[in-house]
């Protein structure tokens, strides 16, 4: 059946660092892609989404590339703030749920 | 304008008890999907409500049950508590109908249960 893999965490970063997060999956046909994070004590939010093949998402000065390809899905940020320490789980719609991964925590330090 | 709302936030039962969770969707959405999130674990998918009925469901045992009301909220029943089923209960809502990407899914905060 269809899956998400996301590289294992805790990730942690300096403050200005170059983040990626990666994220494959395994998928009959071409799903749509997303990012949710999750802050500490809350829900899921969503970061980004993909909806076809080259497509880029982007928020937030996140970025992630659906490539067909490599069936991947990595989310990638310039330069991370304190502020971005959260959880991160890559998804994938399929029909009208999601599947997820199992999530990469990011912990950014001053 | 409201997300989705959920209660209660946090509640404990014990071992063959019941629960029930609630959910209020975001203003306008009228789809309600509930997913169960163990510590340390991605989200899983238990069903979706659509039209008051159940239309997609996923893994899990007859235990849970769901509902959705004319005005669109949900429960989500959990029967027989195990302890297996302390988790995080994730209610999330989105509209059926609209233009391709239109029906994101919006998350609650969920509500936490524990079983002792």
């Amino acid at each position: 059946g269809d899956s998400v893999t996301q590289m294992e965490g805790p990730v942690t970063l300096s403050e200005e660092a170059f983040l990626t997060i990666n994220c494959t999956y395994t998928a009959t046909g071409y799903p749509s892609l997303f990012w949710y994070v999750q802050y500490p004590g809350e829900g899921l939010q969503l970061l980004l989404k993909a909806t076809k093949a080259d497509d880029k998402g982007s928020n937030k000065g996140f970025e992630a590339t659906y490539r067909k390809e490599t069936t991947s899905f990595h989310l990638e940020k310039g330069s991370v703030q304190v502020s971005d320490s959260a959880v991160y789980f890559c998804a994938l719609r399929q029909g009208g749920k999601l599947i997820f991964g199992q999530g990469t925590e990011l912990s950014v330090k001053p | 304008d409201a997300g989705v709302t959920q209660s209660p936030t946090h509640l404990i039962k014990t071992r063959g008890q019941q629960v029930t969770l609630r959910c209020s969707p975001k203003s306008g959405h009228d789809t309600v999907s509930w997913y169960q999130q163990a510590l340390g674990q991605g989200p899983q998918f238990i069903f979706q409500y659509y039209e008051e009925e159940e239309r997609q469901r996923g893994n899990f045992p007859d235990r849970f049950s769901g509902h959705q009301y004319p005005n669109y909220s949900s429960e989500l029943n959990v029967n027989a508590l195990l302890l297996g089923d302390s988790a995080l209960y994730l209610c999330a809502s989105s509209l059926r109908q609209g233009p391709s990407g239109a029906n994101v899914l919006t998350f609650g905060a969920g509500s936490r249960l524990t079983v002792l």
